[in-house]
């Protein structure tokens, strides 16, 4: 398994809830990117980690949402209590820090459903 | 902020039609990438153009970099069902991609 991926492939909750969304990264690749898509949208950049500096969090929509990284390689992007809409598709991707295109290689996503 | 702008956004065309798709910016950057995404997946890379005036084919698909790097298109000849996707551009001012909202193509058989 070679690709980036992603946990749950859905999720489906409450209002009100807090939702833990988890993402794999492609091995040896430094950087680790969070998007967020809403239906038939482009993508809205969330945060991005990058080794062991501090990860660049401008655009995470409000302080309900945060993200980790541990040991350089998982990552879990959390949602505290959801709101409707936070309904979205949320992407992760990674890629290899030093190509100088910046790459990214993304995994299939978490479609997110907040009722 | 450095946006892009695709156009059209939705684009519905017959089997074995031409067509183009449009990314435009008012800012310079350096390099731009095009990706197609499919119901469920995430998006795919195609291609990375990086020097203004570039052009770059993928099989039936030819890729321009606009000469100021501002902007980039997309032109697919003979179109084909399995064409039919969600195409967005991406530039990369620096290693924080921009995307644009894309262009959703319907190829009809």
């Amino acid at each position: 398994g070679a690709g980036v991926s992603q946990s749950p492939s859905n999720k489906v909750t409450e209002k009100g809830k807090d939702v833990e969304l988890r993402c794999d990264p492609i091995s040896g690749h430094t950087a680790l990117y969070w998007y967020r898509q809403s239906l038939g949208q482009g993508l809205e950049f969330l945060i991005y980690f990058q080794g062991n500096s501090a990860p660049d969090k401008s655009g995470l929509p409000s302080d309900r949402f945060s993200a980790e990284r541990t040991g350089g390689s998982v990552s879990t992007l959390t949602i505290q209590r959801t709101q409707q809409e936070d309904s979205a598709v949320y992407l992760c991707a990674s890629s290899i820090w030093t190509s100088e295109y910046n790459e990214q290689f993304f995994g299939p996503g978490t479609r997110l459903t907040v009722l | 902020t450095q946006l892009l702008e695709q156009s059209p956004q939705f684009l519905s065309i017959q089997e074995g039609e031409n067509l183009t798709v449009y990314c435009n910016s008012s800012s310079v950057f350096s390099s731009l990438q095009w990706y197609r995404q499919e119901p469920g997946e995430g998006p795919v890379l195609l291609v990375t153009v990086v020097t203004g005036g570039e052009v770059k084919k993928l099989k039936r698909l030819t890729f321009q970099f606009g000469d100021a790097r501002k902007d980039s298109s997309l032109h697919i000849t003979a179109a084909q069902p399995g064409d039919t996707g969600l195409y967005l551009c991406a530039g990369a001012p620096a290693q924080k991609l921009v995307f644009g909202q894309g262009t959703r193509l319907t190829i009809n058989p």
